[in-house]
């Protein structure tokens, strides 16, 4: 089955700097990459996500890059501020496989002021 | 639009016991998952409804059980309570193709096992 790892697992940054978080996947038919965010207390939300048709992808200060080939997907925040600190969840399905996801065991944001 | 709301929010039960945690969708959507998060194992699936059939399953027990009503509201029910049972519940509503997509999670469902 697929298997979904995430780095780091926690990340301090300066307010302003930018935070990448990588994630491998093992499964080549997975093809639906989503990033979803979990402040403290409160549900995950998707933030922006990326079809194995697309090696890039940019919502204004968040972006994913998806590498197929090498079987890896990254989330980057430009300009970072204080309410994108939260936990970052990575995730991976395929086709048919219907919203069976396996996520990432997630990555601990902290933007420091 | 309202969105996916999950009943109770909190529960404590007691080994042995069993228990039903209840989702109620985004209108319009069909299809109910539900994910157990604990602090370490992380957000893992249990299993997926659409159209009242399951669709998909995760790797748990049979303890862990689900069904989906006609108007795609969704009941999950945990038998035989066991320590390692206790986490948040959260119950996730799609537009329900095949194709995976946005999940919508819902506040979620604390259970703690003593």
């Amino acid at each position: 089955g697929e298997n979904v790892e995430q780095h780091p697992s926690t990340l301090s940054v300066q307010e302003g700097d930018s935070a990448v978080i990588k994630c491998t996947y093992s499964d080549s038919a997975s093809n639906y990459f989503p990033w979803y965010k979990q402040e403290l207390g409160k549900r995950p939300q998707l933030i922006i996500d990326i079809r194995s048709n697309v090696g890039e992808k940019k919502d204004q200060r968040i972006a994913v890059t998806l590498n197929k080939t090498a079987k890896h997907f990254s989330l980057h925040i430009t300009e970072t501020q204080p309410e994108d600190s939260a936990v970052y969840f990575c995730a991976a399905s395929g086709e048919n496989y219907g919203q069976n996801f396996v996520f990432g065991p997630g990555t601990r944001l902290s933007v420091l002021p | 639009k309202a969105g996916v709301t999950q009943t109770p929010r909190y529960l404590i039960k007691t080994r042995g016991q069993q228990v039903t945690l209840s989702c109620s969708p985004i209108s319009g959507h069909r299809s109910v998952s539900w994910y157990q998060q604990t602090p370490g194992q992380g957000l893992q699936f249990l299993f997926e409804y659409f159209s009242e059939t399951q669709r998909n399953k995760g790797n748990f027990p049979g303890r862990f059980s689900g069904r989906q009503f006609s108007n795609s509201r969704s009941e999950m029910n945990v038998s035989t309570l066991e320590l390692g049972d206790s986490a948040l519940y959260l119950c996730a509503s799609s537009s329900g193709t095949r194709m995976p997509g946005e999940l919508f999670f819902g506040e979620g469902s604390r259970l703690t096992v003593l």
